[in-house]
């Protein structure tokens, strides 16, 4: 199985600040990487398809790079909704797999 | 709109088995592969397997090989997950999730199911 590790694991914020998240995939998955933004209680938002491709309906702030092994999500200008927990998911090959999870707190 | 709505909240004992449902609306059923996957409270989140909605084959992550089923029901355009042999461990909200792009196995998981709380406790 691919394994895919994300850092840091917690990160405190200011709103306004840039915040950068990244993801290591243990083998090269070219740009199959995907974000999830999930709120408490709710199930996970795609933000971001195949390394760099924003959502629908997902704001400009959000945006993505990367490709091989490392991968980040940056957020340029936090936002109060954006204390949420983020997750990478690799979809080169199965079983897909997950990151475990950043979670952005207010400093 | 594509929406996936899943049955509501279960409490088991250990060692029975769990049923939920994923209507799907909004979309061919047919042509997106279905993922279930679950979170334990406080957790990550863990890969089940998939179904694909078209011919029903499936495809379970090693650690749910002989414990989980996969079935859909096209003429209501329903995928099931029955997670067998429950013990406490598996405590967790349950999600069917739709893959982005059609015909595609692996992919990301575009749309989402409300989730189903599953609690397994004596």
């Amino acid at each position: 199985d691919i394994q895919m590790t994300q850092s840091p694991s917690s990160l405190s914020a200011s709103v306004g600040d840039r915040v950068t998240i990244t993801c290591r995939a243990s083998q090269s998955i070219r740009t199959f990487l995907n974000w999830y933004q999930q709120e408490p209680g709710k199930a996970p938002n795609l933000l971001i398809s195949s390394a760099s491709t924003l959502q629908s309906g997902v704001p400009s702030r959000f945006s993505g790079s990367g490709s091989g092994t490392d991968f980040t999500l940056t957020i340029s200008s936090l936002q109060p909704e954006d204390f949420t927990t983020f997750y990478c998911q690799q979809s080169y090959g199965s079983p897909p797999t997950f990151g475990q999870g950043t979670r952005v707190e207010i400093k | 709109q594509v929406q996936l709505v899943q049955s509501g909240a279960e409490v088991k004992e250990p060692g029975a088995s769990v049923k939920v449902s994923c209507k799907a609306s909004g979309y061919t059923f047919t042509t997106y592969y279905m993922h279930w996957v679950r979170q334990a409270p406080g957790q990550g989140l863990e890969w089940m397997g998939l179904i694909n909605p078209s011919g029903g084959g499936t495809t379970y992550a090693q650690k749910f090989q002989g414990r989980v089923v996969m079935t859909k029901d096209t003429s209501t355009s329903t995928v099931y997950m029955v997670l067998y042999s429950l013990r406490s461990e598996d405590t967790a909200v349950y999600y069917c999730a739709r893959v982005h792009s059609s015909g595609r196995a692996i992919d990301a998981f575009e749309i989402w199911g409300q989730g189903t709380m599953v609690t397994v406790s004596s």
